[in-house]
């Protein structure tokens, strides 16, 4: 099962407007409804920010947004914070009921 | 509140076996199912496998598919992940991460530094 596609890096100015392209096959992102992002820090663990492609946990702010269009789950971040600074994984549940994530995509808020 | 605490960091030799404990509490550990998930320094996150919720099935990464074995012990609400014949390239940071019902992984260990060096 290869990676997910992802940019490796993306950068946006407080207050601004990203969004982080997921780019998978039809066994995966294409023919799934459970992709999920993940917010990680340096050192920490991930946490989860997106799940079913567009649902947020409680808690995580509604800056943050998730859709899927045929094969590419895209993250938008709207409204950038110094604190949204870090790297960011999409991840998908396949047809065979395994899991693949993302190369991962660092943001910097500049 | 969820917690997964996991064990301690391990240091291995080259050819060794390493198991990983993952403690859930918070919840009914019976009802979800457990991921285990690897990031390697400075590289992506790896998923591994996962082990169900109901009747301990577990599915496997083909990378991982002869190396890794994932198991629970319900009585102690506690997952484990062993992988054999280490190599340096299995140093990494190994979490366990709880399943939401197949939509996602919500909560995840504190991770575990497994260092493989001769």
């Amino acid at each position: 099962q290869s990676a997910l596609t992802q940019p490796a890096s993306v950068s946006g100015s407080p207050g601004q407007s990203i969004t982080i392209s997921c780019t998978g096959t039809s066994s995966d992102v294409g023919g799934s409804n459970s992709v999920s992002w993940y917010q990680q820090r340096p050192g920490k663990a991930p946490e989860l920010m997106i799940y079913d492609v567009s649902d947020r946990p409680s808690g995580v702010s509604n800056r943050f947004s998730g859709s899927k269009s045929g094969n590419t789950a895209s993250l938008t971040i709207s409204g950038l914070q110094a604190e949204d600074e870090a790297d960011y994984y999409c991840s998908s549940c396949t047809t065979t009921s395994t899991w693949v994530f993302g190369g991962g995509t660092k943001l910097t808020v500049l | 509140q969820v917690h997964l605490v996991q064990s301690g960091a391990e240091v291995k030799k080259p050819g060794a076996s390493v198991k990983v404990s993952c403690k859930a509490s918070g919840y009914t550990f019976t009802g979800y199912a457990i991921h285990w998930v690897r990031q390697a320094p400075g590289q992506r996150l790896e998923w591994m496998g996962w082990i169900t919720a109901d009747n301990d099935n577990t599915k496997y990464s083909q990378k991982f598919q002869d190396r890794v074995t994932i198991t629970r012990d319900t009585s102690a609400s506690t997952a484990y992940m062993e992988l054999s014949s280490l190599r340096s390239e299995d140093t990494a940071v190994y979490y366990c991460a709880r399943d939401l019902f197949g939509r996602s992984l919500d909560y995840w260990g504190q991770g575990t530094l497994v260092t493989v060096s001769s």
